[in-house]
């Protein structure tokens, strides 16, 4: 069975440090994969998403993740973060040639001054 | 371009009340999904459409809840009656292809809330 895993439930960061929210998911074969951000009280937002090609992939506001295969692990990353990063970042699964998605418990990021 | 609109953004009611959501999918939007989010359980698919016809409904809680595509711009899902353990927020979410690789695009939810 298709499972997505986000080990980290909260995150702290200052502002202007660097940020990796993790993911792992299981599946037999490279699904596609997304992540999303939900600021309170909003709905999720794509951020970024990956199918197929470069590992690496850019998403808005800053935002990069990496597709590691051989880790079945696809990492959310900030250089530097902003205060107005903080929100709940969820990271989703979408096996490829279904319809849905599965989703993580998400990550709740903090950001101090 | 107008995004998923969900309606009403809050509701209030008492156990034992219908209670209907709305939902208006992004114009030629194929597919259509309706979540769940709470503290306990997270983001939860209820159920989904493609072109308006349900495909999955396990999510379904149970038969207390329903949901309806009578058409591709409105989806409804309906509580009768509710209790306060389906106090949550319901997402809405329409996505473009029924199949492929196209992302899920979500509405901001309604708070719900059975006293």
């Amino acid at each position: 069975a298709q499972s997505v895993t986000q080990p980290d439930i909260h995150i702290t960061v200052s502002e202007g440090a660097s940020l990796e929210l993790r993911c792992n998911y299981s599946y037999g074969a490279t699904p596609y994969l997304f992540w999303y951000v939900q600021s309170p009280g909003q709905g999720l937002q794509l951020l970024l998403k990956y199918f197929s090609g470069d590992t690496l992939v850019q998403g808005i506001k800053g935002f990069e993740a990496e597709f590691k295969r051989s880790q079945s692990s696809f990492n959310l990353r900030k250089p530097s973060v902003h205060w107005s990063d903080a929100a709940e970042y969820f990271c989703a699964v979408g096996p490829t040639g279904a319809n849905n998605l599965f989703f993580g418990t998400g990550t709740r990021l903090t950001v101090i001054p | 371009d107008a995004g998923v609109i969900q309606s009403p953004r809050h509701e209030v009611t008492e156990m034992g009340q219908e209670v209907t959501l709305r939902c208006k999918p992004i114009s030629g939007h194929n597919s259509l999904f309706w979540y769940r989010q709470t503290m306990m359980r997270g983001l939860e698919l209820l159920i989904y459409f493609n072109n308006n016809v349900p495909i999955d409904d396990s999510g379904m809680p149970e038969d207390r809840f329903s949901a309806k595509m009578p058409n591709a711009s409105f989806s409804t899902l309906k509580i009768q009656p509710s209790e306060p353990r389906d106090s949550a927020v319901y997402f809405c979410a329409s996505r473009e292809e029924a199949w492929g690789n196209q992302p899920q695009h979500f509405g901001d939810g309604t708070r719900l809330s059975i006293l």
